[in-house]
């Protein structure tokens, strides 16, 4: 299974904007990167997935490195509620047991006032 | 917009004693998943199922049974519980396997065994 790299903890000021980097370089072709989070004692989160290209939502954007061995959680603002685990995970394109996730420890991204 | 449902939020056992845990999906979702997270850690996933009537393990899928008699829902058992067991369990959902389907999770149950 490939597998991602994040780091433990980072830290945001609430306003400003956050980069949340992960490192897949075992990467295959038809792997989707997946970001979710977890707020404390609440059920994990989809954010944002993508391929190839660069994705936006209404949550985050996702910024896809062109050789796709890495990847950046963008949070355009930071608030206080978004105190959270993210976890950034590849999702295999097929279906069964090599479509399933795989959950790291994630970084623990804290936003101070 | 109810989407996913665990019951029972909260659950203590004696070692030995066995329960079930329900997870029911209102998104008509092909896949479900049952993952289980213990302090500090990631979630694991116990089983998971592709479609009704069908089950397969996980990575930690010793000590559960699963079924998966309906498609809306995914049924957690533990015939005789061990303090090894005490955690949060999760329940999830996809519409499909693929890497474009994401899950969407529950709430989580918390089961303690003494």
């Amino acid at each position: 299974d490939a597998k991602t790299t994040q780091p433990n903890s980072m830290e945001s000021n609430e306003e400003e904007p956050v980069h949340l980097p992960c490192n897949h370089s075992t990467i295959s072709g038809t792997d989707y990167i997946h970001w979710y989070r977890q707020l404390p004692s609440q059920g994990p989160e989809y954010v944002i997935h993508g391929l190839t290209s660069n994705v936006n939502n209404r949550m985050a954007s996702l910024a896809i490195a062109e050789d796709r061995k890495s990847s950046t959680l963008i949070l355009h603002r930071a608030t206080l509620r978004d105190a959270a685990v993210y976890y950034c995970i590849l999702r295999a394109n097929y279906g069964g047991s090599q479509g399933n996730l795989i959950f790291g420890k994630g970084t623990k991204l804290s936003v101070k006032p | 917009n109810a989407g996913v449902t665990q019951t029972p939020k909260f659950r203590v056992l004696k070692t030995g004693q066995s329960m079930t845990l329900l997870c029911a999906q209102d998104m008509n979702h092909e896949y479900m998943y049952w993952y289980r997270q213990d302090p500090g850690m990631g979630l694991r996933l116990i089983h998971y199922s592709v479609g009704e009537g069908t089950t397969a393990k996980g990575e930690v899928p010793d000590g559960y049974n699963v079924s998966r008699l309906k498609k809306q829902n995914f049924l957690l058992g533990l015939e005789s519980a061990a303090p090894s067991q005490t955690s949060v369990y999760f329940c999830a959902s996809s519409s499909g396997g693929s890497g474009a389907n994401v899950l969407t999770f529950g709430a989580g149950s918390r089961l303690t065994v003494l």
